[in-house]
């Protein structure tokens, strides 16, 4: 089956500690990206990478970073530079770079909470 | 500024009561509009890619239709698992950043 997932489901922080956020795909895309999604508001870019080893902020990147080493995994951590990390994180990709493939598919997500 | 608009927030729907979801949308030239379906708790499920104004496309009950100012999203003789929040997004030319609307909740009653 292919897929997107994201773990963990649910994540708990205690203040001034980074945290890691796992994405992976096997559905061979080129582009992946981080959202963070908070009540009342659309879905806000932390981060996207068209291809391995390149990445671009999004309109929130503050207070995150990723990485993209392998074309399937597209980590981001939230470190204690966040203020306001508690929220739900989605990561999604797409196809190849297309006319016909701009479409994203999203993973489950995670629910980040700050104790 | 690149901008997607959605209306309204919520709506309640009678079940078989049909409806119209709309997604308002300014952008620099767009490469494409789409809708997804978002149950709570959950990822966003895609539902369709629109291209060009008046392309129009179904699935069951839902039907997607596109102008150049505005997408609706058709709900004919909905059932109560028909109840989410619907996404709408646009995408400009030139940029593969996707612009968001705020999605409107729907809950359809028995």
């Amino acid at each position: 089956d292919g897929g997107i997932t994201q773990s963990p489901k649910y994540l708990f922080r205690k203040e001034g500690q980074n945290v890691t956020l796992s994405c992976e795909q096997n559905l061979n895309h080129d582009a992946m990206y981080w959202y963070r999604q908070d009540p009342g508001q659309g879905l806000r870019l932390i981060y996207y990478s068209q291809i391995v080893n390149d990445f671009q902020k999004g309109d929130i990147a503050e207070g995150y970073s990723v990485s993209r080493e392998k074309k399937e995994s597209f980590p981001l951590t939230v470190t204690s530079a966040q203020k306001n990390p508690t929220a739900f994180y989605l990561c999604a990709s797409r196809g190849p770079t297309s006319d016909a493939y701009n479409e994203q598919f999203f993973g489950p997500g995670t629910r980040l909470t700050v104790l | 500024e690149d901008q997607v608009t959605q209306s309204p927030e919520a709506l309640r729907l009678q079940e078989g009561e049909s409806s119209s979801l709309n997604c308002s949308y300014t952008v620099s030239g767009l490469r494409g509009l789409f809708w997804y379906r978002q149950d709570p708790g959950k990822g966003p499920e895609f539902l369709f890619t629109l291209y060009s104004a008046g392309e129009e496309k179904e699935k069951e009950r839902l039907k997607a239709t596109l102008t150049k100012k505005e997408s609706f999203l058709h709900i004919t003789a909905p059932k109560p698992e028909d109840s989410a929040t619907y996404l709408c997004a646009a995408l400009p030319s030139g940029t593969y950043k996707y612009i968001f609307g705020t999605g409107t909740r729907l809950k359809v009653l028995a």
